[in-house]
């Protein structure tokens, strides 16, 4: 299955600020996810970024926030910007390694906001 | 739309004592279907899948059927471990390889010696 690199794994940040998040793939994949994690909480899909289009954002997370970016089939990054407090998180990227391999994760950025 | 529910946690168990935990799931069309572990301070890692009904997915000792007759994907260890104490997943997917996960909120499971 496919394996990412996901960048920074952590990083603590001033409120207004913004911190771009990286995700190498090692094999090149269609669509790309971006979850985010908030403390204690279950995992909420933020977009679906396909290469060559606009990300699909899901109800809630809007390109403003969030803008992510899609260069090729292996890379892809998002933007957390504009942060408060409430954006403290822990945001993954996925991809789909085929129906019989399930969804492969990156190890996460865990994401402090003061 | 489609939705996992799990059985709420903490769940503390001692150790060599048998696990279950919940999952029931709605969805339109036929999902696919996971338990997903997260260790403390790591990333999550596919435990186990189902891509059709009574399917059995199996890993590390744990086990999960695909019960398409009452949507369940209940997840079963027979003994479990001190390191198995983690966050454990429940999620479906119905894109195939073009689709998203959606997650149950978690189970949080802790083994005591």
């Amino acid at each position: 299955s496919a394996v990412i690199s996901q960048k920074p794994s952590r990083d603590i940040c001033q409120r207004g600020t913004s911190l771009t998040i990286q995700c190498q793939v090692d094999s090149q994949v269609t669509m790309m996810f971006w979850y985010r994690q908030q403390p204690g909480q279950s995992l909420t899909l933020i977009a679906t970024a396909n290469q060559g289009s606009e990300a699909t954002y899901e109800s809630g997370f809007v390109i403003d926030k969030f803008p992510i970016s899609r260069p090729n089939l292996t890379f892809s990054t998002l933007t957390v910007s504009n942060m408060s407090p409430e954006d403290s998180s822990i945001y993954l990227c996925s991809v789909a390694a085929g129906v019989n391999y399930g969804y492969t994760f990156g190890s996460g950025t865990r994401l402090t906001v003061v | 739309g489609d939705s996992v529910t799990q059985m709420e946690g903490p769940v503390t168990l001692s150790e060599e004592a048998f696990l279950t935990i919940n999952c029931t799931y709605t969805a339109t069309g036929y999902p696919s279907l996971f338990w997903y572990v997260q260790y403390p301070g790591e990333g999550l890692q596919l435990l186990l899948k189902a891509t059709k009904a009574d399917d059995k997915g199996s890993n590390k000792g744990f086990e999960a059927t695909y019960r398409k007759e009452t949507t369940s994907f209940h997840l079963e260890k027979g003994s479990v471990q001190v390191s198995d104490s983690a966050v454990y997943f429940c999620a479906l997917s119905e894109g195939g390889s073009q689709g998203n996960l959606i997650f149950g909120k978690g189970t949080k499971l802790s083994v005591k010696p």
